[in-house]
């Protein structure tokens, strides 16, 4: 019954090599985030699709680049990762409507070698 | 934008106990919710909350929105309990969370 899925759940890259982490829901949600939460910190948004309306947050990092190729399915492209990069990253996803509740996935755990 | 505190920072409790914890907000919210992060790193929805009382189980919520607080007990706590708890508001009305810095709740044994 998952309904925010997450692949892969671990994944390990080397320094300035290219990742892409991927998000798929079975909500039909309208909005999906994408999180960075760094060990003992909160979770930090990164950028979030409403449809296929993207907003950037204003301090998220050229380096990280994502993709909504339809409803179900969002993307995170790192494009040349750091060691500073290294986090678990949570989608979410929610309704986007008034006073909605936001659902989310396991997370990927990125190290970066 | 808004601000989120959540205390106490951490927290160590022996099996059985009970706790309070505590969320403040600094303006009017359409959302809160409370999360629990487990040892793992997933975020379990626990409550949508932003004003009312809930309850589910051990667990329990109220948010007094008038006074811009929201708490979270929990009781008869069980080491399943340990991990981290995050409130999050909206912000500004939008789509969008902010999160509270967590507390960290350990239950021994």
């Amino acid at each position: 019954d998952a309904m925010v899925i997450q692949n892969p759940r671990y994944q390990v890259t080397q320094f300035g090599k290219p990742v892409t982490l991927s998000c798929s829901q079975t909500l039909n949600h309208n909005v999906m985030y994408w999180y960075q939460q760094k060990s003992s910190q909160a979770p930090k948004l990164l950028f979030h699709y409403y449809d296929k309306d993207f907003n950037n947050e204003a301090d998220t990092p050229d380096n990280f680049q994502s993709r909504r190729p339809n409803t179900s399915f969002c993307f995170l492209d790192i494009r040349s990762p750091g060691l500073g990069d290294a986090a678990m990253y949570l989608c979410a996803t929610s309704r986007g409507v008034f006073a909605n509740t936001q659902y989310f996935g396991p997370g990927t755990r990125l190290t970066v070698l | 934008g808004i601000q989120v505190e959540q205390s106490p920072p951490d927290l160590i409790l022996q099996e059985g106990a009970n706790s309070t914890l505590r969320c403040n907000f600094s303006d009017s919210v359409n959302n809160l919710q409370w999360f629990h992060q487990n040892p793992w790193g997933q975020l379990i929805n626990l409550f949508y909350i932003p004003s009312g009382t809930k309850q589910n189980g051990r667990l329990s919520a109220t948010t007094v929105a008038t006074e811009r607080y929201s708490l979270l007990y929990i009781s008869s706590s069980q080491t399943t309990d340990s991990g981290v708890y995050f409130c999050a508001v909206d912000e500004g009305g939008s789509e969008k969370l902010v999160f509270g810095k967590g507390t960290k709740l350990t239950v021994n044994p």
